[in-house]
């Protein structure tokens, strides 16, 4: 099945520091990534929607200019958070969709910021 | 708007009984319906999805779900649960109709299956 790849799996970072966050399809190629938000015990929230080679799509109330999204590549996002904060901190889950239409998500990143 | 109910927090069942963890759904137009498990501090694993067709479609690890579109229902069964379904189960429309389009979750149902 399609694999889907998160690095780094979690991160701890001080407060106003950035962290990049990456999203690979590692056994096939994605035009279109999602990345998402979950809080403790909560459902997934869809941040963004990110399509290889034009801008990401953000959901209304996520702060583009402080979750920054590039699709470089056919098999790479990347979620940089920008002067993080404790709020930020979350578990962050990206997936990528398939030619099949099927979405498949990466294990997740857990970022702590102290 | 499109949206997707799970009015079950929490679903306990037996050891090789059957399961059944509900969904249910409003979409304008054709519903694209997918089923989702997450395993602690992990990502989600697609199981199944309903496009179109049958009615019943049959997924991973012995999973099915039936769409009902008079009940605009989408429910997740198993004849025998395991211990190791115990999971977090997400169900998911897409969200303006078309496959490729975001997809709108449910809360999740916990499902804990008893040895």
């Amino acid at each position: 099945g399609a694999v889907v790849s998160q690095h780094p799996s979690w991160v701890i970072c001080k407060s106003g520091t950035s962290v990049k966050i990456e999203c690979r399809s590692l056994d096939f190629q994605a035009t279109t990534m999602f990345w998402y938000r979950q809080f403790p015990k909560q459902s997934l929230m869809l941040m963004a929607t990110s399509n290889e080679g034009s801008k990401a799509t953000y959901e209304q109330g996520v702060e583009k200019d402080k979750f920054l999204i590039n699709h470089a590549s056919l098999t790479l996002s990347t979620l940089t958070v920008t002067s993080a904060h404790p709020e930020d901190s979350s578990f962050y889950i990206c997936s990528a969709l398939t030619e099949g239409y099927e979405q498949y998500f990466g294990p997740g990143t857990r970022l702590t910021v102290t | 708007a499109q949206s997707v109910a799970q009015p079950e927090d929490q679903v306990n069942v037996a050891e090789g009984n059957p399961l059944t963890v509900k969904c249910t759904y409003s979409v304008s137009g054709n519903p694209y319906l997918f089923w989702y498990v997450q395993y602690p501090n992990r990502g989600l694993q697609f199981l199944l999805k309903y496009i179109t067709g049958d009615n019943l479609v049959k997924g991973s690890y012995g999973f099915e779900a039936e769409f009902n579109k008079s009940q605009t229902s989408f429910h997740l069964k198993k004849p025998s649960a395991l211990v190791s379904d115990s999971a977090l189960y997400f169900c998911a429309v897409s969200a303006r109709g078309g496959v490729a389009d975001k997809l709108i979750f449910g809360t999740g149902t916990r499902l804990q299956v008893f040895p």
